[in-house]
């Protein structure tokens, strides 16, 4: 069966600290891969995503994220955050025929 | 366009009680999913469907029941509320796939606001 994998799942960074959340993905099937955000009180909303071509991905806001196939990973990062980045991201990746499974979620909290 | 809605935000059930999650979409999507979002394991998928009269279940269908006879509307129906079931619960749409070329959009699912229940 499909997964995804975060292993970090509380980050806690300063104001213009860099970012790097982990998302490694299983071996087989489609290889579209996603990055949501969910802002506290919010619903999830797309941050960007993956389908081929340029391995590096820019996204909303200042993220971005790179695929590497020989890692089986899609690891988000920015290098400057905000304290309004302070929410969930979850990683994500087709389960199915339009079908998604996420990843366990990265809650980070940014202070000032 | 309004996107994907869902009614209601907040909701108390007692055990045993019945209740319907609405959700609807105006964007044409003929993929619906439901997912709820307990803390620490993510979004798990509850029930789907690929297109009006057509449902199936996802990865934790026990205890709720969908139905979709329109292309906009695809309610969750819990038929006796349990204290496992409180979470939150989001659905969402996405268009099929190659959808006028754009393959890009293929997966990319547009999730609804979400609603808060509790059970008691």
């Amino acid at each position: 069966a499909q997964s995804v994998s975060q292993h970090n799942h509380h980050v806690i960074l300063s104001e213009a600290a860099s970012l790097e959340l982990g998302c490694n993905y299983s071996y087989g099937g489609t290889v579209n891969l996603f990055w949501y955000v969910q802002y506290p009180g919010q619903h999830l909303q797309l941050l960007l995503k993956y389908f081929s071509g340029d391995p590096l991905v820019k996204g909303i806001k200042g993220f971005e994220a790179e695929f590497i196939k020989s890692k089986f990973s899609f690891n988000l990062r920015k290098p400057s955050v905000q304290w309004s980045d302070t929410a969930e991201y979850f990683c994500a990746r087709p389960g199915g025929y339009n079908k998604l499974i996420f990843g366990a979620g990265t809650r980070l909290a940014v202070h000032p | 366009n309004a996107g994907v809605t869902q009614t209601p935000k907040f909701q108390v059930l007692k055990t045993g009680q019945s209740m319907t999650l609405q959700c609807a979409q105006d964007m044409n999507h003929e993929y619906m999913s439901w997912y709820r979002q307990d803390p620490g394991m993510g979004l798990r998928l509850i029930h789907y469907s690929v297109g009006a009269g057509i449902t199936d279940q996802g990865e934790v269908p026990n205890g709720y029941n969908v139905s979709r006879s329109t292309t906009e509307d695809f309610p969750l129906r819990l038929l006796s509320a349990a204290p496992s079931q409180t979470s939150v619960y989001f659905c969402a749409s996405s268009p099929p796939q190659g959808l006028a070329g754009d393959v890009s959009s293929y997966n990319e699912q547009f999730f609804g606001p979400g609603t808060r229940l509790t059970v008691l």
